[in-house]
């Protein structure tokens, strides 16, 4: 069965410092690979969608980035992070071609201070 | 622009009542919807979808009803339990590719 991890599970950073989350997909193959990020009250927005290896399309224009180093691994990334960069963070598959249903990971909690 | 909305934030009923959470769109080209679940500090899990070639969908105590010239979909629960307090997020997608834009979510509180 196919499974998805992230971690760290919460993280606190101060402004100015990078950030690198993981996530990781097993138990499948050429998944489609995303990162949301929920701010708090708020629903989840679209950060990053990757369709295959180095292949990286942004939603949102923002002091974050992506990476897909290898097929199951999905980097989500800043170099100096903002107050407004705190949020949980989700990262999500989907087997393509399917349209529909993405499978979520556990999530990160980001605390910028 | 938000193309899919849920436009209440929250919802209160009573275990053993039908819960009922509504969602609207206005992208046309939707073809596709979904409903997630979400405790806190969890991510959302998947819970029932319906394609735009149909108008229901039930899976046990989950119903979802879609109103494509109102673009309009709805989640009913019957019977509502406490297990079922949680964020709903309604999401929808476009023939063009498997992304998936949500709504705000709606916190639906199940009282004993």
């Amino acid at each position: 069965s196919q499974t998805i991890h992230q971690w760290p599970a919460t993280l606190v950073q101060p402004v100015g410092s990078p950030l690198s989350l993981e996530c990781t997909v097993e138990g499948t193959s050429n998944p489609n690979l995303y990162w949301y990020r929920q701010a708090a009250g708020r629903g989840l927005q679209l950060l990053f969608y990757s369709v295959g290896i180095g292949q990286i399309s942004s939603e949102v224009p923002q002091n974050l980035s992506a990476s897909r180093p290898q097929d199951r691994q999905f980097i989500l990334s800043s170099k100096k992070l903002l107050l407004s960069d705190s949020g949980f963070y989700l990262c999500a598959w989907s087997v393509p071609p399917q349209k529909g249903e993405q499978y979520f990971g556990p999530g990160t909690r980001l605390t910028v201070t | 622009d938000q193309q899919v909305k849920q436009n209440s934030p929250s919802l209160s009923v009573q275990e053993g009542r039908i819960s009922i959470l509504n969602c609207d769109y206005t992208n046309s080209m939707f073809d596709y919807f979904l409903w997630y679940k979400k405790y806190p500090a969890e991510g959302p899990t998947f819970l029932i979808s319906i394609s735009s070639i149909k108008d229901k969908n039930e899976d046990g105590r989950f119903t979802v009803f879609l109103n494509k010239s109102a673009k309009h979909l709805s989640l009913h629960i019957v019977p509502s339990q406490p297990g079922d307090s949680a964020v709903y997020f309604c999401a929808a997608s476009a023939f063009s590719g498997s992304r998936l834009t949500f709504g705000e979510g709606t916190q639906l509180t199940v009282n004993p």
